[in-house]
């Protein structure tokens, strides 16, 4: 069974830049994450799916990011503009259950 | 506020030893918990879970514990690998359902050979 596949898997730009990250979860899955991991600390949730409806979007800078879940399977993440701030690991993770399998993540450095 | 704390940023043992990985949280709403393994440049991995109704839980050389009225949860493996070298998360969920996971901020495990 395929895993969480998130591309790119790096991407560095420049600050006010738009970037975009794109996530096709498991098969099956109706929950998929977007969280967001900055160095020497746990991931930390800023979006979640039921399907197409996003049911918890409260950590979500709602301001420069934005989500989309498109017939309830993959989905992107994008940030417009971005801040050096902005530099951390984006990780997609997809579940059915309380066990959610996570992406390899996308690496965004911002210059 | 952190809801889940991992006070232990790093633990070495010496392979074939016992590793305990510690994880603390405040949020009595908690009522599952889960521990995750993380390789660099790879994204966190499910190791095990337990839930509020339990006080163990099981799965060959890796053992969860859990002490609610302490609100406290460990992370055994035994014996100690040096594969098992990795930063350990740990997680936990509401009993709302939602599936929201809190994660705490890891401990790294070095197993030295």
């Amino acid at each position: 069974e395929a895993g969480v596949v998130q591309s790119p898997r790096y991407k560095i730009i420049e600050k006010k830049q738009p970037v975009a990250f794109w996530c096709n979860p498991i098969s099956g899955h109706n929950t998929l994450y977007w969280y967001r991991q900055n160095l020497g600390q746990g991931p930390e949730l800023l979006i979640r799916y039921e399907n197409e409806e996003a049911v918890d979007d409260s950590q979500l800078p709602k301001d420069r990011f934005s989500a989309e879940r498109l017939k309830g399977v993959d989905s992107t993440l994008k940030i417009q503009p971005a801040e050096l701030g902005d530099s951390a690991v984006y990780l997609c993770a997809s579940s059915y259950g309380p066990e959610a399998f996570f992406g390899q993540g996308t690496r965004l450095t911002v210059v | 506020d952190q809801q889940v704390k991992q006070n232990s940023p790093s633990l070495s043992v010496q392979e074939g030893r016992i590793s305990i990985l510690n994880c603390d949280y405040t949020n009595s709403m908690f009522d599952y918990f889960l521990w995750y393994k993380k390789y660099p440049a790879e994204g966190p991995t499910f190791l095990i879970s337990i839930s509020s109704i339990k006080d163990k839980n099981e799965d060959g050389r890796f053992t969860v514990f859990l002490n609610k009225s302490a609100k406290h949860l460990s992370l055994h493996i035994v014996p100690s690998q040096p594969g098992d070298s990795a930063v350990y998360f740990c997680a936990a969920s509401p009993m709302d359902s939602s599936y929201k996971l809190i994660f705490g901020s890891g401990t790294r495990l070095l197993v030295r050979p």
